[in-house]
């Protein structure tokens, strides 16, 4: 077990609705990236929180964003859901000292479907 | 830009023979790189974390090598549930730290 835990692990929902993902990283952890996983891909980053600020973002839209709080939960939000939204989406949290980081660990992912 | 290559894109083998998957990757200064195995509607489990060139690294059947441009996973005397795929992914030393840029896998299945 990786000590991170991911929720709900299967949503389904409509176009144009909104989702909220939810993350609670291993505890110590200072560091939690969030990761899309379409099928029969490797995951893409979406963006990474550290210590409660956003501290870079791959290449998806303002319509994903995040939030990290100080209890090591961490939540991932999806406006106006297109059907290419769907996919698996992973949470890894990691320590990060300084400018290096180190070893992510993932939950077991949430699997939205977009309908 | 950072970028990974794995192959081959599947594998079949069976018990006991033994192979090795290759990950090719180019990165600004690498800060590490790593090993996933994941299983159908899971996350990625850890592996491996390798940092330069010539490092190596055993897990029971596995073991991980690295040269400057490619890594090489190698499954000695695999077992049916050895099956999975394996991701490998760079952390480079450019952009966000703690940023995972990940291949597409090789799917990997051991039969009896």
């Amino acid at each position: 077990e990786t000590g991170v835990t991911q929720s709900p692990t299967h949503l389904i929902k409509t176009r144009g609705q909104q989702v909220t993902l939810r993350c609670s990283s291993q505890s110590g952890h200072n560091t939690v990236s969030w990761y899309q996983q379409a099928l029969g891909q490797g995951p893409q980053f979406i963006f990474q929180y550290y210590r409660e600020e956003e501290n870079g973002r791959g290449n998806f839209p303002p319509r994903f964003s995040g939030l990290q709080f100080p209890n090591y939960s961490s939540e991932l939000n999806v406006n106006a859901l297109e059907l290419d939204d769907s996919a698996l989406y992973l949470c890894a949290s990691s320590f990060r000292q300084g400018v290096v980081g180190g070893e992510a660990f993932f939950g077991q992912g949430t699997r939205l479907t977009v309908v | 830009e950072d970028q990974v290559t794995q192959s081959p894109e599947a594998l079949r083998l069976q018990e006991g023979e033994s192979s090795s998957l290759n990950c090719s990757y180019t990165v600004s200064g690498l800060r590490g790189l790593f090993w996933y195995r994941q299983d159908p509607g899971k996350g990625p489990e850890f592996l491996f974390t390798l940092y330069s060139a010539g490092e190596e690294k055993e897990k029971e059947r596995l073991k991980a090598t690295l040269t400057k441009k490619e890594s090489f996973l190698h499954i000695t005397a695999p077992k049916p549930e050895d099956s999975a795929t394996y991701l490998c992914a760079v952390q480079g030393y450019t952009g966000t730290a703690s940023k995972l840029t990940f291949g597409t896998g090789t799917r990997l299945q051991v039969t009896l």
